[in-house]
C-alpha cells in the first residue's frame, strides 16, 4: 500500500524568509513521481513542482525547490523568499508509474506567511 | 491556468434532493477523477475514469454515481442528498499518453463545488 505522510499540520513563516515543508512516503514501487500541490484559500489547487524518482537531481521552480531523498523516502519542499501569496494548504502527492496515474495525497500542511 | 470547470461552485440543498455536480475539461484528457475534501483536510478519491464508458470507484466509499459518455464531461450524481454529503468536491483530469512509457502526468484540478446539505 502506498501512503503519504505530512507531519506538520500548520506552519508559519515571516515574509522574505525560507520555510521547509516535510513529506515522507511509503512504497515498494521503484519507479514513481512525486508532486507538491498548492491550494490557496477558496481557490483552485495548482501544481507547484514535480519530481521523477529516477532523477537524482532535485527539481527547482523559481523560489520552490525540493530535497528528494529516495532511500529515506523523503520529499520536502523549500520555499525561499516567502511571499504573502504563498499562504495556502500544501499537499504532497505520490503517483506510481505504470499504474494508471493513481494519485495518493498527504493530509496537507497549512502555511501562513506573516507580513 | 488549467481548463477544467466545475459547476455550481456553491450549492445548498435540502435532504433527499437529487443533485448533479458538473465537471468539464477542454484539454482532451482521457483520465478524470472526483475527490471529496473536507475543509483543510486531505483529498479522498471517490470515482475515476480512464476514458469514455469507463468508470471505477475510488478508495473512499461514496453513495454517488458517475458517468463518462463524452471525453470532456464527467458528472457526479447524488440520488438522495444527506447532511453527511456536505463537503467540497474536486474534479481533476490528466493525460494518459505517457502510460506505456512509464510516465505519470500531473492532475489538473477544477475550482471545486462546495456542497451543503441541510
Amino acid at each position: 500500500a502506498q501512503t503519504v505522510t505530512q507531519s506538520q499540520p500548520e506552519m508559519s513563516v515571516q515574509e522574505a524568509e525560507t520555510v521547509t515543508l516535510s513529506c515522507t512516503y511509503d512504497t515498494s514501487e521503484s519507479n514513481y513521481y512525486l508532486f507538491w500541490y498548492k491550494q490557496p484559500p477558496s481557490r483552485q489547487m495548482i501544481l507547484v513542482i514535480r519530481q521523477e524518482a529516477y532523477k537524482q537531481q532535485n527539481a527547482t521552480e523559481n523560489r520552490f525547490s525540493v530535497n528528494f531523498q529516495k532511500a529515506a523516502k523523503s520529499f520536502s519542499l523549500k520555499i525561499s523568499d516567502s511571499q504573502l501569496g504563498d499562504t495556502a494548504m500544501y499537499f504532497c502527492a505520490f503517483s506510481p508509474a505504470n499504474t494508471g496515474n493513481q494519485f495518493y495525497f498527504g493530509t496537507g500542511t497549512s502555511l501562513t506567511v506573516i507580513p | 491556468e488549467a481548463d477544467i470547470y466545475q459547476t455550481p461552485r456553491y450549492l445548498v440543498i435540502g435532504t433527499g434532493k437529487k443533485i448533479t455536480l458538473e465537471c468539464s475539461q477542454t484539454m482532451g484528457h482521457d483520465k478524470m477523477y472526483w475527490y471529496q475534501q473536507d475543509p483543510g483536510m486531505e483529498l479522498h478519491l471517490i470515482h475515476y475514469s480512464y476514458g469514455v464508458n469507463s468508470t471505477e470507484k475510488g478508495d473512499l466509499s461514496s453513495e454517488s454515481t458517475v458517468s463518462r459518455i463524452r471525453t470532456e464531461h464527467f458528472p457526479l450524481t447524488l440520488e438522495s442528498a444527506r447532511p453527511s454529503h456536505t463537503s467540497q468536491y474536486l474534479c481533476a483530469s490528466s493525460e494518459s499518453r505517457g502510460r506505456a512509457l512509464g510516465l505519470s502526468y500531473e492532475q489538473y484540478f477544477g475550482p471545486g463545488t462546495r456542497l451543503t446539505v441541510t
